[in-house]
């Protein structure tokens, strides 16, 4: 059974730093692409980054760009986000996400989300 | 970047209607279009991808069309458990952009 859990968030000022984590069990986490999409309190889906199965290939939202980071340790199972220069906007729940693919696709799994507040 | 834009943005109907939730590409993305049901309170769920391809384990009176601008999401006859909101995504390429949402309610 394919399980996503990520863990991270919390409550954080204006121009702070976070690292988002999802550890990964029940498939070959390091064969697939993962996403991190996330949801602002009573807002759409809103994809942030997505980052290749071996780690080489990266895409971010323009609205992250130079403020976010996504890797993985395909050693540990485990995706990250590094999260810095927030913003009150960034406040959302952060979903991670499994690819169907090892490269850019759509996600067929996903976590329950972690909540980053970011406020003074 | 390629904007999706789905209809209606809310809509209710009777538990046995037919529903069809279009999403429409601003530019062609042949057939890299994802449709998910998110429920309140939960993460989303995949229902289809490729367009018109059911995702395992979801109920066939789920399905879509549609390729190149213009898609649509159908259930072919309303259920109770069919309450959420449902979102169009393309993932041809980076942004992988999801439509606004469209709200599903029963009458």
């Amino acid at each position: 059974e394919v399980q996503l859990l990520e863990s991270g968030g919390g409550l954080v000022q204006p121009g702070g730093s976070l690292r988002l984590s999802c550890a990964s069990s029940g498939f070959i986490f390091s064969a697939y692409a993962m996403t991190w999409v996330r949801q602002a309190p009573g807002k759409g889906l809103d994809w942030v980054s997505s980052l290749s199965a071996s780690g080489d290939t990266s895409n971010y939202a323009d609205s992250v760009k130079g403020r976010f980071t996504i890797s993985r340790d395909n050693s540990k199972n485990t995706l990250y986000l590094q999260i810095s220069g927030l913003r009150a906007e960034d406040t959302a729940v952060y979903y991670c996400a499994k690819d169907r693919s090892s490269g850019g696709s759509c996600h067929n799994f996903w976590g329950q989300g972690t909540l980053v507040i970011v406020s003074s | 970047d390629i904007q999706m834009t789905q209809s209606p943005s809310s809509m209710s109907a009777s538990v046995g209607d037919r529903v069809t939730i279009t999403c429409r590409a601003s530019q062609g993305i042949s057939n890299f279009l994802a449709w998910y049901q998110q429920k309140p309170g939960k993460a989303p769920k995949l229902l289809i991808y490729a367009a018109s391809t059911l995702q395992s384990g979801v109920p066939s009176r789920f399905s879509g069309s549609g390729s190149g601008t213009d898609f649509t999401l159908t259930i072919s006859s309303l259920q109770p458990e069919d309450v959420a909101t449902y979102y169009c995504q393309k993932y041809n390429n980076a942004p992988q952009t999801f439509g606004q949402g469209t709200r599903l309610e029963i009458k």
